[in-house]
């Protein structure tokens, strides 16, 4: 079944204790991203990377780090998280072209910092 | 930066009615502009999307109007349906510049039986 998978799906952690969420894709999709999503505030992009090894900052990347050493995966490091940090995080997988921008969406990772 | 602003926030309309959701953007690089339809728990997924080369798409009972010159784009749900009821978002992504995608802030609609 082609999905994109995120663990884990619930954390509590507490203020500075380093994480990370990862992500992984089976369509061998070129790329990938991580969102965000807050009340009133939408989906807002944190990082997105076109291939393995090439990543670029979307529109909160501070406090937020990641990689794309292999093409199936895209982890997301909090080095040290911080309260405003709480929220439902979601990982995209998309192919690239000209007509098919699809993006799909893992089922989210739901993290609250203390 | 770069926004999309997406109205209303939230939206009550009777079973067998019209959903209308708006969207407005900013950046005429954007090119893409796909609709997301998210349930409770779950990630977003694809309803609906259109570049700017047409004005109108429609797929079943769900129809994006899009006008280049205002810079707006609407989706319309004909027939709104009790298991219609989630939150949509719209979004935006220029030619150029990789996949920035800018996502509305959602709507969430309920229709009620």
């Amino acid at each position: 079944e082609a999905q994109v998978t995120q663990n884990p799906r619930y954390l509590i952690t507490v203020t500075g204790k380093k994480l990370t969420v990862t992500c992984s894709q089976n369509m061998n999709h070129e790329y990938m991203s991580w969102y965000r999503q807050d009340p009133g505030l939408g989906l807002r992009q944190i990082y997105y990377s076109m291939n393995v090894e090439v990543t670029d900052k979307g529109d909160v990347p501070e406090g937020y780090k990641v990689s794309r050493k292999e093409k199936r995966n895209f982890p997301l490091i909090l080095e040290s998280p911080s309260p405003n940090q709480t929220s439902l995080y979601f990982c995209a997988s998309s192919y690239i072209g000209f007509s098919d921008n699809e993006q799909f969406f893992g089922p989210g990772t739901r993290l609250t910092v203390l | 930066q770069q926004q999309v602003k997406q109205s209303p926030q939230s939206l009550i309309v009777q079973k067998g009615g019209i959903s209308i959701i708006n969207c407005a953007y900013e950046n005429t690089a954007f090119d893409y502009f796909p609709w997301y339809q998210q349930f409770p728990g779950k990630g977003p997924a694809l309803l609906i999307a259109i570049r700017p080369d047409v004005s109108e798409k429609k797929e079943g009972r769900f129809t994006i109007s899009f006008n280049k010159s205002a810079k707006q784009f609407s989706l319309h749900i004909m027939d709104s349906q009790p298991g219609d009821s989630a939150t949509y978002f719209c979004a935006a992504s220029p030619k150029t510049g990789g996949f920035k995608t800018i996502f509305g802030a959602g709507t969430r609609l309920f229709v009620k039986a």
